[in-house]
C-alpha cells in the first residue's frame, strides 16, 4: 500500500535553479524520509525527518513537514545535473518499521 | 550502494522458469527487504524478514518465495506462478528500530522472454 505521493511527477529544471518536490500523506506518521534514486540503481537515504520536527537540513537540501497539512516538501538548492534523479519520500507510522513509499518524482536537471 | 550486494544485475528467464535473486548484506542488520519497482510505481514490498528463520509477506507475496537461513542472506525466488515478474528487484536491509532507515542495493533487473 503507498501512503506518500510525490507531486509533480516530473521536474525539469536548468542548472541552478531550486528544485521543489512535494509529499503528501494520509494518515498519522512518526517520521518521514526521502530517497534518491539515480537511473538503473538502488536507493540512496537523503534525510529523515520526525513527526515533531518542522524543518531539516543536509547540504544543499532543506526538507520541511507540516503534519497539520500531511505534507512534506523537498528543496534542492543550486542544482546540478548530477542531481538527475528520481526522489521518493517514505512514510513510517503506527508500530511498524517499515516505510512506505511514494511513486517518486523524477528531476532531470540540464546542463 | 552501501553493504548491499545483490546478483546478478541483469536476469533473463524463460516463462515456466523459477530463478534465485541473491542479496547479501555485511551491515549486520537484522532486517532485510525485497521490493518489486515497476515504471510508474515506486516500491512496492514483496517480503521480509525481521530475524534468522522467519519472514513476512508483504503486499505481493504471490508467485515469491525466500528464506533467511543466515543473517546476511535473504534471496527471493521468483516462481513460474508470478504472471508478470519482469520487474527491477531491490533488497534493502535495516536495524529494527525507530529509524526505519533502509540501505540498498543496486537492484536485479529481470527480464522474462
Amino acid at each position: 500500500s503507498q501512503q506518500g505521493e510525490e507531486d509533480p511527477q516530473a521536474l525539469s529544471i536548468q542548472e541552478g535553479e531550486n528544485a521543489t518536490m512535494n509529499c503528501s500523506y494520509k494518515t498519522s506518521i512518526n517520521n518521514l524520509q526521502w530517497y534518491r534514486q539515480n537511473s538503473g540503481r538502488g536507493l540512496v537515504h537523503l534525510i529523515l525527518i520526525r513527526s515533531n520536527e518542522r524543518e531539516k537540513h543536509s547540504g544543499r537540501l532543506r526538507v520541511t513537514l507540516d503534519t497539520s497539512k500531511k505534507s512534506s516538501s523537498l528543496l534542492i538548492t543550486a542544482s546540478r545535473a548530477a542531481d538527475t534523479a528520481s526522489y521518493f519520500c517514505a512514510t513510517g507510522s503506527g508500530g511498524s518499521y517499515i516505510p512506505t513509499f511514494g511513486r517518486g518524482t523524477s528531476l532531470i536537471v540540464h546542463p | 550502494d552501501g553493504g548491499i550486494t545483490q546478483s546478478p544485475k541483469y536476469l533473463f528467464r524463460k516463462e515456466g522458469q523459477n530463478v534465485t535473486l541473491s542479496c547479501e548484506q555485511n551491515l549486520n542488520h537484522d532486517a532485510m527487504y525485497w521490493y518489486r519497482q515497476d515504471p510508474g510505481q515506486g516500491l512496492r514490498l514483496i517480503y521480509y524478514s525481521q530475524i534468522v528463520n522467519d519472514f513476512q509477506k508483504g503486499d505481493i507475496a504471490e508467485g515469491y518465495s525466500v528464506s533467511r537461513e543466515k543473517k546476511e542472506s535473504f534471496p527471493l525466488t521468483v516462481t513460474s506462478a508470478q504472471k508478470n515478474p519482469t520487474a527491477f528487484y531491490l533488497c534493502a536491509s535495516s536495524m529494527v528500530g525507530s529509524t526505519d532507515t533502509q540501505y540498498f542495493g543496486p537492484g536485479t533487473r529481470l527480464t522474462v522472454l
